[in-house]
């Protein structure tokens, strides 16, 4: 499968906790994005790291890349309670060309406990 | 902020109909993109558009199913022939310079099929 894998599946944590998510792929990427799904709602974007970058930060948001391992984390520090929702990484992948579809994973769903 | 806009936010047909799904991208995106997420699953892809003409499409975009780009602002997704099946979330996404860029994504319509 050429999609994001997410690890966990699940995470629960204490508003103020940091919350780590974690990302698999399989063959070589132009980008990595994250993006953020509240039940029922659409897709946010929260974070794109290119190929040639190894971290990067956005606000509460630290996303690293380690393309030897074809592996992303999505760190959030200092969680709130309206973190809670479902979290993807989504590969736009090399070999499909500049239209690059993304593919996501089933997600990580998170909650932050008040 | 710019942002992608899709109507209607839900969408009630009789299988059989034929729906259109519309979707504003983004004034500047070259890319634009459908996605579906059928209720408790993942985000899947449907179809990429570029320069007027389809670039890349799934399994899922069967004859079924149609898009076009009728003036210079509406990306649209027609579905001739509703099945049950194709209830689900419909999301639109448009990207500026393709693979190399953010996807974003509008807040989708809720298609449900009678």
């Amino acid at each position: 499968s050429q999609q994001g894998e997410e690890d966990p599946q699940a995470l629960s944590i204490q508003e103020g906790e940091n919350a780590t998510m974690n990302c698999s792929y399989k063959t070589s990427i132009n980008n990595l994005q994250w993006y953020r799904q509240n039940s029922g709602r659409g897709l946010v974007h929260l974070i794109l790291i290119r190929s040639n970058e190894r971290e990067k930060h956005s606000g509460r948001l630290r996303v690293t890349l380690d393309t030897s391992k074809k592996s992303s984390s999505l760190l959030i520090t200092a969680s709130r309670a309206a973190d809670t929702a479902s979290y993807f990484c989504a590969p736009s992948l090399l070999s499909t060309g500049a239209n690059s579809k993304l593919t996501f994973g089933k997600g990580i769903t998170l909650s932050v406990r008040p | 902020e710019p942002e992608v806009t899709q109507t209607p936010s839900h969408q009630v047909t009789q299988m059989g109909q034929e729906v259109i799904l519309r979707c504003v991208p983004i004034s500047n995106h070259l890319y634009f993109y459908w996605y579906r997420q059928i209720l408790g699953q993942k985000v899947e892809f449907l179809v990429s558009f570029y320069n007027n003409e389809i670039s890349e499409k799934s399994e899922i975009f069967d004859d079924q199913f149609s898009v076009e780009r009728p003036d210079g602002s509406n990306f649209t997704l027609k579905i001739r022939s509703t099945k049950l099946e194709d209830s689900a979330m419909y999301f639109c996404a448009s990207s500026r310079r393709g693979s190399v860029d953010t996807q974003y994504f509008g807040p989708g319509t809720r298609l449900t099929v009678l």
